[in-house]
């Protein structure tokens, strides 16, 4: 258990869906992120957020929408995807600072059909 | 163009003896260096992590090299262990955007053979 829970676990939907994934962290931590990670590919950072703040979008399509209403929990909505969006969802949180680890949740594994 | 690659897709070792897992990187401004391990329907977890400063850190049976001239680091596991078997994720960051900005390899799949 690392204190951070991502829910689903699992989710399967249709190119014309909307589904949210949700992600929340028990460790007093204010940086949230979203990561993506595709078969045989490394984890691509999509999104930070900072107090909140949204500190990165790493060039992520507009089909990816993040959503952090506070320092403990954070949201990825998602519309219209892709079959090649089918990847695992990885959310992290860390404290501030340089240098710091980040800790993981177990992820949303994504399937779009 | 991928700043940090791990060459080996997998690595299958024999229990007991030694695991060594490399890491190569192109940005010579990096200057923090991360392992993590992952199982199978977990996220990845930190392992090991290692400042520009040093050439080596140690942890139990975790070693971790740097050698910044060649701008390659490796993982050691002696002696290796079946739990050992995982995922593994090497990371880099540069600065002080820490784990803000990490940049990960695309992973090495160690085995632990009994």
């Amino acid at each position: 258990e690392t204190g951070v829970t991502q829910t689903p676990r699992h989710l399967v939907m249709g190119m014309t869906n909307k589904k949210s994934l949700k992600c929340e962290q028990h460790l007093g931590h204010n940086a949230m992120y979203w990561y993506k990670q595709s078969a045989k590919k490394p984890l691509e950072l999509m999104f930070v957020y900072n107090f909140k703040e949204q500190t990165e979008n790493n060039s992520v399509p507009s089909r990816f929408s993040p959503e952090c209403p506070n320092s403990s929990h954070l949201f990825l909505h998602l519309h219209t995807l892709q079959p090649e969006d089918s990847a695992l969802y990885l959310c992290a949180s860390s404290p501030q600072g340089a240098g710091e680890k980040l800790f993981f949740g177990s992820g949303t594994q994504l399937s779009v059909l | 163009d991928q700043q940090v690659k791990q060459n080996s897709p997998s690595l299958s070792v024999q229990e007991g003896r030694i695991s060594i897992l490399n890491c190569d990187y192109t940005n010579s401004m990096f200057d923090y260096f991360l392992w993590y391990k992952k199982y199978p329907a977990e996220g990845p977890t930190f392992l090991i992590s290692i400042s520009s400063i040093k050439d080596k850190n140690e942890d139990g049976r975790f070693t971790v090299f740097l050698n910044k001239s060649a701008k390659h680091l490796s993982l050691h596991i002696v002696p290796s262990q079946p739990g050992d078997s995982a995922v593994y994720f090497c990371a880099a960051s540069a600065g002080n955007e820490g784990a803000q900005k990490l940049v990960f390899g695309q992973g090495t799949r160690l085995t632990i053979n009994p």
